[in-house]
């Protein structure tokens, strides 16, 4: 069975601290994504990865940055949170243009 | 209906009717389609998907219609039930814009009247 587990399923963190959100995909897929989903927004892609080490900015990569030094497993960085970075997070993988199978996605707080 | 770039719209529905939820798009390089559900607290989950050389597919309980004439998707979902509440969205892939033209809908948030 398909399976992309997100290591949080929420999290409270400052304003300032250095947040990461960890992705692993059981799925062998090349392609990893991490989108935010905010009320009204829908979603929007934030980075993306379609190998080890590779790395794509997406819609809205301001004040984020990631990391892919496995293939199963791809991680959003906060740098310095802020309160605008509340929501929820998803990450995502496929292999081609194909079906893209979602974590359970993780909601963060940034107070 | 869902329109990809437009406000969230609500679709409700007596238990046991049928439904539709539908989506149009703009690019019409867009090849495949794909529909998810996703419940309150959780990720989106596949429903069915799609390509641009069929108009119709079938799944259980569920039908996807494509009309690439006027570029507009739908998903039917027959005698509809408590647990279909939840946000519905497609997604197209096309050959242009985000990651590899991939482009979510808004969404269609489904409830369900007893």
């Amino acid at each position: 069975d398909v399976k992309v587990t997100q290591s949080s399923r929420y999290l409270v963190k400052r304003t300032g601290e250095k947040v990461f959100l960890e992705c692993v995909q059981d799925m062998d897929h090349e392609n990893m994504f991490w989108y935010r989903q905010d009320p009204g927004l829908g979603l929007r892609l934030i980075y993306f990865s379609y190998d080890v080490k590779m790395k794509e900015k997406g819609d809205i990569p301001e004040g984020y940055s990631v990391s892919r030094e496995k293939k199963e497993r791809f991680s959003l960085i906060l740098e310095s949170a802020s309160t605008n970075q509340t929501s929820m997070y998803l990450c995502a993988s496929r292999v081609g243009k194909n079906i893209q199978y979602f974590g359970a996605g993780t909601r963060l707080s940034v107070l | 209906g869902e329109s990809v770039g437009l406000h969230l719209p609500t679709l409700s529905v007596q238990e046991g009717d049928n439904s539709i939820i539908n989506c149009a798009y703009s690019n019409s390089a867009s090849d495949y389609f794909i529909w998810y559900k996703q419940e309150s607290g959780k990720g989106p989950q596949f429903i069915i998907d799609i390509r641009s050389n069929m108009d119709k597919r079938q799944g259980q309980r569920v039908t996807v219609l494509l009309n690439k004439t006027v570029k507009h998707l739908s998903l039917q979902i027959a005698a509809t039930q408590p647990g279909d509440s939840a946000v519905y969205f497609c997604a197209e892939i096309g050959t242009g814009g985000g990651a590899d033209g991939l482009t979510f809908g808004k969404g269609t948030h489904l409830i369900i009247q007893p």
